[in-house]
């Protein structure tokens, strides 16, 4: 089965610049994370999704972070304006079903971002 | 609140011989632990995880972990290891009860020839 796809694999910006990263999640999959991953740092939650709502995004910076998936599926995670401690890896993952804690998270490449 | 603490940032090791990768976790309530790999320029995937049940868990790639609620720890054993574990691995635990997993800084394995 196809894996988590996600792009572009990698970008640079300038500072208050905007981005966007585009994820598509493992077929049937309810639930889609996106992760933030810092250099030297494990993953950090930013947002998840069940279908299409939202289950937690009390770390994502809402003045300038938003995502949405749309119909349950794609998800597309956007910084505007871009600040120079937004360089990092966003990883964005996916789970069968709903009970989230114990499932199986498959995650994708990942997105490289440096802010400049 | 839960937190994961990996103790090593990097472990070096001479092929096939046994590795340890240590992971503590704060939690007060009942936890579920998980054991991810990244390879190079890959995405992570999953190695083992602890749900309930006996806490001797096998995984992937001839990889165990042994869940120790005493001591709040869940370390990652592999009695003879490969060129090709050289990779990093995070420690995650959700928390019963709560929604979300955390990850530890991870620990870089470099397992040399």
């Amino acid at each position: 089965e196809a894996g988590v796809a996600q792009s572009p694999r990698y970008k640079i910006i300038e500072k208050r610049q905007s981005v966007a990263f585009w994820c598509n999640p493992i077929s049937g999959h309810a639930t889609l994370y996106w992760y933030q991953q810092i250099l030297g740092q494990g993953p950090k939650l930013l947002i998840q999704f069940q279908n299409n709502g939202v289950v937690d995004d009390s770390q994502l910076p809402k003045d300038r972070f938003s995502a949405e998936r749309l119909k349950g599926v794609d998800s597309t995670l956007k910084i505007q304006p871009a600040k120079l401690e937004d360089s990092a890896v966003y990883l964005c993952a996916s789970s069968l079903g709903t009970v989230f804690l114990t499932d199986t998270q498959y995650f994708g490449p990942g997105t490289r971002l440096t802010v400049l | 609140a839960q937190s994961v603490t990996q103790l090593d940032s990097q472990v070096p090791v001479f092929e096939e011989a046994p590795v340890e990768l240590r992971c503590n976790y704060s939690s007060s309530v009942s936890v579920y632990l998980f054991w991810y790999v990244q390879y190079p320029n890959q995405g992570l995937q999953l190695l083992l995880k602890y749900l309930s049940g006996s806490t001797l868990v096998k995984g992937i790639n001839g990889f165990e972990a042994e869940f120790n609620k005493s001591q709040t720890s869940f370390h990652l054993r592999k009695p003879s290891v490969h060129i090709s574990d050289t990779a990093e691995y995070f420690c995650a635990v959700s928390e019963g009860g709560g929604f979300k997993t955390i990850f530890g800084a991870g620990t870089r394995l470099f397992v040399k020839a």
